[in-house]
């Protein structure tokens, strides 16, 4: 099955600055990249979603980039500020045949920006 | 998006009993998915919930543990049953408008949150 794995775990950034999460996945069948913010206590929120027809996503301070042939992706979030600490999932699945709406989550990244 | 509420968003049970986990959208989607996530960790689907028939449980869950009902398009339920500690955790319902083309994000419903002692 798909295994997505999530780099870094943690991370820490001035506010201000940029912050970038990785993610890589192993089916190369996968076809749908959406990326979640969980608050302490709350649900998953999707953020940012992209599918394997695009190579890059803007949505004011996030955007996300697709590597297909390199199965990685990526969050790229600018002008970070205190409200954007939280922990940030990406997930893979493949929309297609048998298989739909099966996302598969990297471990997640909790970030943390300082004032 | 959806408006999805679980009912109870949270409980306390005694190892060996079972809870009934309740999953409401305010409109009908084609898929709802239910996922666990355990403290501290990412979220791992259990099963999808297929409408009128038996839900699809992934590697390491079954039914006899997660049975999971759909009568119609806007109402799941998913009973965790014979609860041990391992079991504390927070379940949380998914949904899905359609399957690709823009239909396929999948919005998240609060989550209950389980401890058993």
């Amino acid at each position: 099955g798909e295994n997505v794995e999530q780099h870094p775990s943690t991370l820490s950034v001035q506010e201000g600055d940029s912050a970038v999460i990785k993610c890589t996945y192993s089916d190369s069948a996968s076809n749908y990249f959406p990326w979640y913010k969980q608050e302490l206590g709350k649900r998953p929120q999707l953020i940012i979603d992209i599918r394997s027809n695009v190579g890059e996503k803007k949505d004011q301070r996030i955007a996300v980039t697709l590597n297909k042939t390199a199965k990685h992706f990526s969050l790229h979030i600018t002008e970070t500020q205190p409200e954007d600490s939280a922990v940030y999932f990406c997930a893979a699945s493949k929309n297609g045949g048998t298989s739909y709406g099966k996302l598969t989550f990297g471990q997640g990244t909790i970030l943390t920006v300082h004032p | 998006s959806a408006v999805i509420s679980q009912k109870p968003s949270r409980d306390i049970c005694q190892r060996g009993t079972s809870l009934t986990i309740q999953c409401q959208v305010d409109s009908q989607v084609t898929m709802m998915f239910w996922y666990r996530q355990q403290p501290g960790q990412s979220l791992t689907l259990i099963a999808t919930a297929n409408q009128g028939s038996e839900a699809t449980y992934e590697s390491g869950f079954v039914i006899d543990k997660f049975p999971i009902s759909r009568p119609n398009l806007t109402f799941s339920t998913l009973t965790v049953s014979n609860m041990s500690p391992e079991d504390s955790s927070i379940y949380l319902c998914s949904v899905q408008k359609g399957r690709t083309g823009g239909l396929d994000t999948q919005y998240f419903g609060p989550g209950t949150r389980l401890t058993v002692l």
